[in-house]
């Protein structure tokens, strides 16, 4: 096992609701990363924190949002939800801050959400 | 085109059979590349790196051609637990921190 949980694993919501979704990072990992993964797709890069601040974003619009917690957990938040957005969330850490550095740049996938928005 | 392309299969190979698979990417200043593998409603787990003089980890080997900008997988002797599906990464140099996955490609190994 990654270390890495997410919270809930599943979710039913109705279109222009929101919510939240939760990670914990691998112990010693400063580094989360949310993806979406629609059905039959890769994941797809929504963003990125390291060390509490948002370190490059994908092209999700502005309900898509983010926090970093001082313990490297971190939040994705959804607002007005809309039917498209029914998919499995994944959160990812890794050391991660320094793109130069293979090493670092692995990541590993928490279990991930699966939310369906109705 | 797409950032990074990958045939989606699926692949339907015998035990013991060698498959191999191939990832194209768009951008040349790419710097960093994986495998994922991906099991059946479940998240995606690290399988390999892939480094510029090409890898291997037991019966997997991994290749980078940076001059036709795509990076192959081969799996030899293959496993009925080797059915996945098979995710290429790939990260830009500098600044941006943004991976692309592939869509993947499905390897089912049938007895």
């Amino acid at each position: 096992e990654t270390g890495v949980t997410q919270s809930p694993t599943h979710l039913i919501k109705t279109r222009g609701q929101q919510v939240t979704l939760r990670c914990s990072s691998q112990s010693g990992h400063n580094t989360v990363s949310w993806y979406q993964q629609a059905l039959g797709q890769g994941p797809q890069f929504i963003f990125q924190y390291y060390r509490e601040e948002e370190n490059g974003r994908g092209n999700f619009p502005p309900r898509f949002s983010g926090l970093q917690f001082p313990n490297y957990s971190s939040e994705l938040n959804v607002n007005a939800l809309e039917l498209d957005d029914s998919a499995l969330y994944l959160c990812a850490s890794s050391l991660g801050g320094n793109p130069l550095s293979v090493s670092t740049d692995t990541q590993y996938f928490g279990p991930g959400t699966r939310l369906t928005v109705l | 085109r797409k950032e990074v392309e990958q045939d989606p299969g699926p692949f339907n190979v015998p035990e013991g059979a060698t498959v191999a698979f191939n990832c194209t990417y768009s951008n040349s200043a790419s710097q960093s590349f994986f495998w994922y593998r991906q099991d059946c409603r479940k998240e995606p787990k690290l399988l390999m790196s892939v480094y510029s003089s090409g890898n291997e980890d037991g019966r997997f080997t991994a290749q980078l051609n940076r001059a036709s900008q795509y990076i192959s997988l081969l799996i030899r002797d293959s496993k009925l637990s080797d059915s996945a599906t098979y995710l290429c990464v790939v990260k830009p140099s500098g600044g941006s921190y943004i991976p692309t996955f592939g869509r993947g490609t499905s390897l089912i190994v049938h007895p």
